[in-house]
């Protein structure tokens, strides 16, 4: 089965700053990958995908993800992060038979 | 316009009650999808279907009951509420192959 895991349950930085959520993937074949975003009360928001091609990856709210297959991570970074970024990001993998398989949650707090 | 709409939004109810959530989509998707997620934060797919036919059925007591009359609506009814039911519960919908899934805004169900 495939599965994804988020190694930090909070991330802390200051506005301005780069912001990294880590993400790393476990499939048994072409990995297609997610991120989504949670604000308080709300339900998920799609960020960006990978299925295939470049592995830098653009998305929503001046988000990006980097696709790296040797090290099967697929990190999420801002290069500025805003305060408005603090919420509740999950990282996700699509399995063979088109279920997403979430990972735990990763809360970043944005501080001003 | 409110792509995918969940009724009610917060549920309150007593131990061994009967209770159903509704949802809506209105983004022409194929496929449509119930998730729980717990009181840590973590997601869990439940149920998914498509074009009305249930497709993924995940290890979920059989007091929970999906029910889809059309491709545009996909209900949750719950039978003998318990209190290890309470939770908030996701309605998504996406085209199966394609993704990424939308979500609603989630009903927050509480047993007392």
């Amino acid at each position: 089965a495939q599965s994804v895991a988020q190694p930090e349950d909070q991330v802390n930085v200051a506005e301005g700053n780069p912001l990294t959520v880590k993400c790393t993937y476990s499939v048994s074949g072409n990995p297609y990958l997610f991120w989504y975003v949670q604000y308080p009360n709300r339900g998920l928001q799609f960020l960006l995908k990978y299925i295939t091609g470049d592995n830098l990856v653009k998305g929503s709210y001046g988000f990006e993800a980097e696709f790296n297959k040797s090290q099967t991570s697929f990190h999420l970074k801002k290069p500025s992060a805003l305060v408005s970024d603090s919420a509740l990001y999950f990282c996700a993998v699509r399995d063979d038979d088109y279920k997403l398989s979430f990972g735990a949650g990763t809360t970043v707090t944005v501080r001003a | 316009d409110t792509a995918v709409s969940q009724t009610p939004k917060y549920l309150v109810t007593q131990m061994g009650n009967d209770k159903s959530i509704k949802c809506e989509q209105n983004l022409g998707h194929d496929t449509m999808y119930w998730y729980k997620q717990d009181s840590k934060k973590f997601l869990k797919i439940m149920f998914s279907y498509n074009n009305k036919e249930l497709i993924i059925n995940e290890t979920v007591p059989n007091r929970f009951s999906p029910k889809s009359p059309d491709k545009a609506h996909l209900n949750l009814h719950i039978n003998s509420l318990e209190l290890g039911d309470s939770a908030v519960y996701f309605c998504a919908s996406g085209d199966i192959a394609n993704q990424p899934q939308h979500f609603g805004d989630g009903t927050r169900l509480s047993i007392l």
